[in-house]
């Protein structure tokens, strides 16, 4: 059975930290890896996909990294801002259309 | 252009009652996803709808979850007699179709509380 898991499960960081947050996947077979952003009542945001040919994605601030030998990905988030505030999961697809999701980690950045 | 939405934002019911869960994809969405998440938990795929293919209902949890989709717009999700158990987020999603670049469009979600 497919397993994802990140960690941290929280992080509270000052503003103008920068931080990494990891995802660790059981499934090597891989055709892409998701970042996406939840916000307290609304739906999950996409922030980044890697392909499975790739080993990272860049979208201003953030930066996501992958390792299909050893089952990991990271997403780095420089410069925190108070507005970064959110749970951040990450979601391994295999072949099909399923995605399967870590169950996130909080994140707070303090003003 | 509008998002995916969802009808009601919020539901509380009583165990053992019927609920029907509303998701109005992205126009020209031919993919269409529920999932669900409860407190503490990551999201748990439901079901999956592609165009006029037969639905992937591997995801449903038990025979009191049903869900239709009319064509490529609407779908309904229904969780018949209701239990404390089914409390939890209910999200849709939608995508243009299933390519490996294509991303997956949530929308806000049902809030379900069974008492």
């Amino acid at each position: 059975k497919q397993e994802v898991t990140q960690i941290p499960a929280a992080l509270s960081v000052p503003e103008g930290e920068n931080l990494v947050l990891n995802c660790s996947f059981t499934d090597s077979a891989i055709y892409n890896l998701q970042w996406f952003r939840q916000d307290p009542g609304k739906g999950l945001t996409s922030l980044l996909l890697i392909q499975s040919s790739q080993r990272e994605q860049t979208s201003g601030r953030l930066n996501a990294s992958l390792d299909k030998s050893s089952g990991r990905s990271t997403l780095y988030i420089a410069a925190s801002q108070p507005g970064d505030s959110a749970t951040y999961l990450c979601a391994h697809r295999r072949s099909n259309y399923k995605l399967t999701f870590g169950k996130g980690t909080l994140l707070t950045v303090n003003p | 252009g509008a998002g995916v939405s969802q009808s009601p934002s919020n539901k509380v019911t009583e165990k053992g009652k019927d609920v029907e869960l509303r998701c109005d994809p992205i126009s020209g969405h031919t993919a269409l996803y529920w999932y669900r998440q409860r407190l503490g938990q990551g999201l748990e795929f439901l079901i999956y709808f592609q165009g006029n293919s037969a639905p992937d209902k591997s995801g449903l949890p038990s025979d009191r979850f049903s869900a239709e989709r009319t064509g490529e717009s609407v779908s309904t999700l229904t969780i018949q007699r209701t239990q404390q158990e089914d409390s939890a987020v209910y999200l849709c999603a939608s995508s243009p179709g299933t390519g490996t670049q294509e991303t997956q469009y949530f929308g806000p979600g049902t809030r379900l509380l069974v008492l």
